[in-house]
C-alpha cells in the first residue's frame, strides 16, 4: 500500500464551485498535514498546514484531517480561475522525511 | 522575504557528462532537500540535508550526489547523468510549514 493516495483528476469546475480534494494515506506516524499549491512551471508554495485531527479554515480555504479513517480533504470555497493550479498533499511525522501525494490538477473555469 | 534560488533553470545535456545543480537558500535554516518531479511519480525526494555536513538519502538517491559545506548552498551533483534522469528538478529550504521550493531546474539528458 502507498503511503499516500491522491486522485490526480483532472478536475475541472465552473468558477463559484466548492471544490472538494483528497489524499488517504496509510502510516498512523503522520501528525502534520500540508497542503501545497503548484502553479504550472513554478515550484510548489504551502498553502495550508494543520496538525492532528481537525479543521483549519484560513479565507476560502478549509483543510480537514480525519485521522480515524486516514482521510485528508481540502475544501476551497467560491472557486476562482485564479485557483486553477496542482494540488498537493504532504503528510510528514515520524521521520524527517515529507512525503507528497501525487497531486490534483484543478482547472476552475470563468 | 523567503528565497530558494536555483540554477541553471534549464539544462539540456548529453549521457555522461557531469553536471551540477545550484541551490541557495537566504533562510538560515537548517534543513535542505532535493526533489524530482515526474508525470505520473509526483514529487520524489533525493537527498536531504538536516545541517551542515549532514545529509541523508531520501527515497530515489540513486545516480546523485549532494554536498552540505554551507548551510546556504545545497548542489545537486550528477556524476555521470543518463537519460532516466531527465526531469523537473526543486530545491526546498525549510521543512514542515517553513519550507519553501526554489523555481525548478528543468534537465534534459540525450
Amino acid at each position: 500500500q502507498k503511503e499516500v493516495e491522491q486522485d490526480p483528476g483532472p478536475l475541472s469546475v465552473p468558477e463559484g464551485a466548492i471544490v472538494s480534494l483528497n489524499c488517504t494515506y496509510s502510516n498512523s506516524a503522520f501528525q502534520y498535514f500540508m497542503w501545497y499549491r503548484q502553479y504550472s512551471r513554478k515550484g510548489p508554495e504551502l498553502l495550508m498546514y494543520t496538525y492532528s485531527s481537525g479543521n483549519k479554515e484560513d479565507g476560502r480555504f478549509t483543510a480537514q484531517v480525519d485521522k480515524s479513517s486516514k482521510y485528508i480533504s481540502l475544501f476551497i470555497r467560491d472557486s476562482q480561475p485564479s485557483d486553477s493550479a496542482t494540488y498537493l498533499c504532504a503528510p510528514q511525522g515520524g521521520s524527517e522525511k515529507l512525503v507528497f501525494g501525487k497531486g490534483t490538477k484543478l482547472t476552475v473555469n470563468p | 522575504e523567503a528565497q530558494v534560488t536555483q540554477n541553471p533553470r534549464y539544462l539540456i545535456t548529453v549521457t555522461g557528462k557531469k553536471l551540477t545543480v545550484t541551490c541557495s537558500q537566504n533562510m538560515n535554516h537548517e534543513y535542505m532537500s532535493w526533489y524530482r518531479q515526474d508525470p505520473g511519480l509526483g514529487l520524489r525526494q533525493i537527498y536531504y540535508s538536516m545541517n551542515v555536513e549532514v545529509t541523508d538519502k531520501g527515497d530515489v538517491p540513486e545516480g546523485y550526489k549532494v554536498s552540505r559545506k554551507e548551510k546556504r548552498n545545497f548542489p545537486l551533483i550528477l556524476e555521470s547523468p543518463s537519460p532516466n534522469q531527465t526531469s523537473l528538478y526543486f530545491c526546498a529550504g525549510g521543512f514542515g510549514d517553513t519550507q519553501y521550493f526554489g523555481p525548478g531546474t528543468r534537465l534534459t539528458v540525450l
